[in-house]
């Protein structure tokens, strides 16, 4: 069966500090990806998706970037975190294809606090 | 006009009641469609798949309204551990590797 896993699960960071956030998944082959953030009681906002290893596709400009290094492995990263930035960022795989049935899957999420 | 729309709620409702959540959504082209779940602090775990003959799922069912371009979740008989926010999901046509989410229904049931 397949498992995503995120880590860490809680961080806080200063303001203008560095970001990277790791997101694997096992039991699955090239699978898409994807990084969503939602601030406190709002809806998922899509930030990349990546159909595979060095393709990526932001959503929405801001100060943040994102990898797909390996085929199962998704990093988001930020040089200098801004208050802003604070949210639960979840990845999320989906086994895609034409014509719709496109399921997600989430990862449990990490927690961020920008201080 | 959003892509996909939900009344937040909340919805507050005894156990035992049957409850439905309507979302409306903007591109009549759409081609998939789900109903998520997600407990507070947690990540949103699908709930079901919304077919065009519409399914069901012991006590949900979902339909989809193509006309109206809607999709609507039913819960019947519903229980204390039912409670959290429903989450509405659209795929739109040529962009199948990208879902839309809706904000999400709070349901509360009540002891």
């Amino acid at each position: 069966s397949q498992t995503i896993h995120q880590w860490p699960a809680t961080l806080v960071q200063p303001v203008g500090s560095p970001l990277s956030l790791e997101c694997t998944v096992e039991g699955t082959s090239n699978p898409n990806l994807y990084w969503y953030r939602q601030a406190a009681g709002r809806g998922l906002q899509l930030l990349f998706y990546s159909v595979g290893i060095g393709q990526i596709s932001s959503e929405v400009p801001q100060n943040l970037s994102a990898s797909r290094p390996q085929d199962r492995q998704f990093i988001l990263s930020s040089k200098k975190l801004l208050l802003s930035d604070s949210g639960f960022y979840l990845c999320a795989w989906g086994s895609g294809g034409a014509g719709g049935g496109n399921e997600q899957f989430f990862g449990p999420g990490t927690r961020l606090t920008v201080l | 006009r959003k892509e996909v729309e939900q009344d937040p709620g909340p919805f507050n409702v005894p156990e035992g009641a049957t409850v439905a959540f309507n979302c409306t959504y903007s591109n009549s082209a759409s081609q998939s469609f789900f109903w998520y779940r997600q407990d507070c602090r947690k990540e949103p775990k699908l709930l079901m798949s919304v077919y065009s003959s519409g399914n069901e799922d012991g006590r949900f069912t979902a339909q989809l309204n193509r006309a109206s371009q809607y999709i609507s979740l039913l819960i019947r008989d519903s229980k204390l551990s039912d409670s959290a926010t429903y989450l509405c999901v659209v795929t739109p046509s040529g962009g199948y590797q990208k879902v839309t989410f809706g904000t999400g229904t709070k349901l509360q049931v009540i002891p």
